[in-house]
């Protein structure tokens, strides 16, 4: 079974530019995660969809960040324009439901470093 | 508010060490789950174990093993005999029966096994 899949890896842009990170889920989880890591910590939820539409963007900065996750299955996050402060790592997950219990599997992870 | 401490930053050992990881969660609700991933170098989190706060019984996988306290809000990892490949970022994960399943994760403690 192919796991999540992120690309890109690595970007390296300038402040004020904009960067687009891209997710496949797992087939058939209908639940998709963004988290955001930055060094030293551990990942902040940004956004949460359940199929394509968005259960958790409480913690989302949106006069720069958006999502969308299109027919439920890809997702892509952007940020627009960036900051010196959104270097991290996104990291995007998914699971079958969005129980408190259901597993989360986790992807590779794009790392943004914002100079 | 829900929070996950981590207190150790970082933990080295020499192979063949036995070490703790050690865990405090707070919430006030009863029903919810507590998770442990493995941060390795390439980046993706791995599942190691999730609990749920109805099971106070501990666990045991190979050299892995787990005591979840609920007296002490406390959800600790043991590893026994360690070796060099497991060494990595470990992380404490919360999540909550009624919240999506978002996971509130620690800091993280790096773990160093060296030969």
């Amino acid at each position: 079974e192919a796991g999540v899949a992120q690309s890109p890896r690595y970007k390296i842009i300038e402040k004020r530019q904009s960067v687009a990170f891209w997710c496949n889920p797992i087939s058939g989880h209908a639940t998709l995660y963004w988290y955001q890591q930055i060094l030293g910590q551990g990942p902040k939820l940004l956004i949460q969809f359940q199929n394509n539409g968005v259960v958790d963007d409480s913690q989302l900065p949106k006069d720069r960040f958006s999502a969308e996750r299109l027919k439920g299955v890809d997702s892509t996050l952007k940020i627009q324009p960036a900051k010196l402060e959104d270097s991290a790592v996104y990291l995007c997950a998914s699971s079958l439901g969005a129980r408190g219990r259901d597993e989360q599997y986790f992807g590779p992870g794009t790392r943004l470093t914002v100079t | 508010a829900q929070k996950v401490t981590q207190a150790q930053t970082e933990i080295s050992v020499v192979e063949k060490e036995d070490v703790t990881l050690d865990c405090v969660y707070e919430t006030r609700d009863t029903t919810y789950y507590l998770f442990w991933y493995k941060q390795p170098p390439s980046g993706e989190l791995v599942f190691l174990i999730r609990r749920n706060s109805f099971d106070e019984q501990n666990e045991i996988s190979g050299r892995y093993s787990w005591n979840f306290q609920k007296s002490t809000s406390s959800f600790n990892f043991t590893i026994t005999a360690s070796q060099v490949v497991d060494s990595a970022v470990y992380f404490c994960a919360l999540s909550l029966y009624n919240q999506g399943g978002k996971l509130i994760f620690g800091q993280g403690t790096e773990l160093s096994v060296k030969p």
